[in-house]
């Protein structure tokens, strides 16, 4: 079955980088676009950006260009989310999910278990 | 960019109730780009329905979703006590084309 199994739980200084792992199973890896979406506590969802992992072309949401950077290593089916720059508000649940689609439409079926960023000086 | 309102914020209602659950964008949205999530507190969130109408696997024929431009609904018509989460909508689309969410509806018991 299809596995994404995340990294664990960071915490950060304000202005500190952090980098957050997507180890995916169970599927082949270069097939499926993976996205990254945060949520802060209690609020919503919110996604961050996509990348292909068999050409590594990335799309990131217009808030934050400039500060993510999205990879990944065929080698080990791993995506990777850096985010740099980081603020208070930036403390959150990570989580990367797997884009699927068929004739019905496209849909995220699979997530990981999302890792929590603390920022905190 | 695409906003997405789901109303109403909260729903507050009994188990073997039905709720109905919108969700508005702010321009039309393709059909076979809008899907709906269930998140429970301490958990990834869950797709219910993807391409505005198909149910995922395994999820039950309680859950159905219908619309098209812009104006979609979720609907359950006869809540579970495990239908009692929050809800959102997610669309993809928009100049440049990015994916949204909406603010979410809580599906609370009365």
């Amino acid at each position: 079955q299809v596995q994404l199994v995340q990294s664990g739980a960071e915490v950060k200084k304000p202005g500190a980088s952090v980098k957050v792992s997507c180890k995916a199973s169970g599927y082949t890896f270069t097939d499926y676009f993976m996205h990254w979406v945060r949520q802060a506590p209690g609020q919503g969802l919110e996604w961050m950006g996509w990348i292909s992992p068999n050409s590594g072309g990335t799309h990131y949401a217009q808030k934050f260009q400039g500060r993510v950077t999205v990879t990944r290593d065929t080698s080990i089916s791993t995506t990777y989310m850096e985010l740099s720059g980081l603020r208070s508000d930036d403390t959150a649940l990570y989580y990367c999910t797997r884009e699927s689609h068929n004739s019905g439409g496209y849909y995220w079926g699979d997530w990981g278990q999302g890792t929590l960023v603390t920022v905190s000086s | 960019e695409i906003v997405l309102t789901q109303s109403p914020g909260t729903l507050s209602l009994s188990p073997g109730e039905r709720a109905t659950l919108s969700c508005r964008a702010s321009q039309s949205v393709s059909s076979s780009h809008l899907a709906w999530y269930q998140q429970e507190p301490g958990q990834a969130p869950r797709l219910l329905i993807y391409g505005a109408s198909n149910r995922a696997t395994g999820i039950p024929d309680r859950f159905s979703g219908s619309g098209s431009g812009t104006d979609f609904t979720l609907t359950i018509s006869r809540l579970e006590p495990e239908d009692f989460a929050v809800y959102y909508c997610q669309q993809y689309g928009g100049s440049p084309p990015a994916w949204t969410f909406g603010q979410g509806t809580k599906v609370e018991i009365k």
